[in-house]
């Protein structure tokens, strides 16, 4: 079956721009994550989503980054005024549970800031 | 809160070597554990996970990990390695409760296998 999408599969933006990344989870998993991966670094968790409970947005690193998720499928990831430091792939998985479930992982998108 | 710590950045083997990729982890409360790999021009993906039971699992292709609470160390092994092997390893935890199972990853191992 299809796995975890994600659009676009790279970005390049001038700095002060805003970006919107897409990510279509696998059908029927409850629980969708987005990590964030910069160069040489581990994937930092951002947010999380688990069916209509509200968001787990810890992981966001400031106020210019926001996300939905309509019901449970299509999120949105949104970086307002993007800045050099937020290149780096961004990361959604799902899963078909939250703690101790596997996370199935999309293919990523590459941002560059310039 | 937690951290991961893998404790090689790097790790060069030739084909049919034993290989240990370690991690270390510091958590206030339970954790499930994880190792996922990504190969090279691929997506991540789960190698095996330690949820309950026994300290000792096991992947298809021939990888185990061991959980050993007293140390917070939870070691990827395998006995001997294929090129196929060679790929960025990542070791993870997720808090038992209340978090909703996000990951919080350590940097990686480049494991590079030479024939």
């Amino acid at each position: 079956g299809a796995g975890v999408s994600q659009s676009p599969s790279n970005k390049v933006t001038e700095k002060g721009k805003d970006v919107e990344l897409r990510c279509d989870p696998i059908s029927g998993h409850t629980a969708l994550y987005w990590y964030r991966q910069r160069l040489g670094q581990g994937l930092e968790f951002l947010i999380y989503f688990q069916g209509n409970s509200a968001p787990d947005k810890s992981g966001l690193p400031s106020d210019r980054f926001s996300a939905e998720r309509t019901g449970e499928s299509v999120s949105t990831l949104t970086i307002q005024r993007t800045q050099q430091e937020d290149s780096a792939v961004y990361l959604c998985a799902s899963s078909l549970e939250g703690a101790g479930g596997t996370q199935y992982f999309g293919p990523g998108t590459r941002l560059l800031v310039l | 809160a937690q951290s991961v710590t893998q404790l090689d950045s790097q790790v060069p083997v030739f084909e049919e070597a034993p290989v240990e990729l370690r991690c270390n982890y510091s958590s206030s409360v339970s954790v499930y554990l994880f190792w996922y790999v990504q190969y090279p021009n691929q997506g991540l993906q789960l190698l095996l996970k330690y949820l309950s039971g026994s300290t000792l699992v096991e992947s298809i292709n021939g990888f185990e990990a061991e959980f050993n609470k007293s140390q917070t160390s939870f070691h990827l092994r395998k006995p001997s390695v294929h090129i196929s092997d060679t790929a960025e390893y990542f070791c993870a935890v997720s808090p038992l409760y209340n978090q909703g199972g996000k990951l919080i990853f350590g940097q990686g191992t480049e494991l590079s296998v030479k024939p």
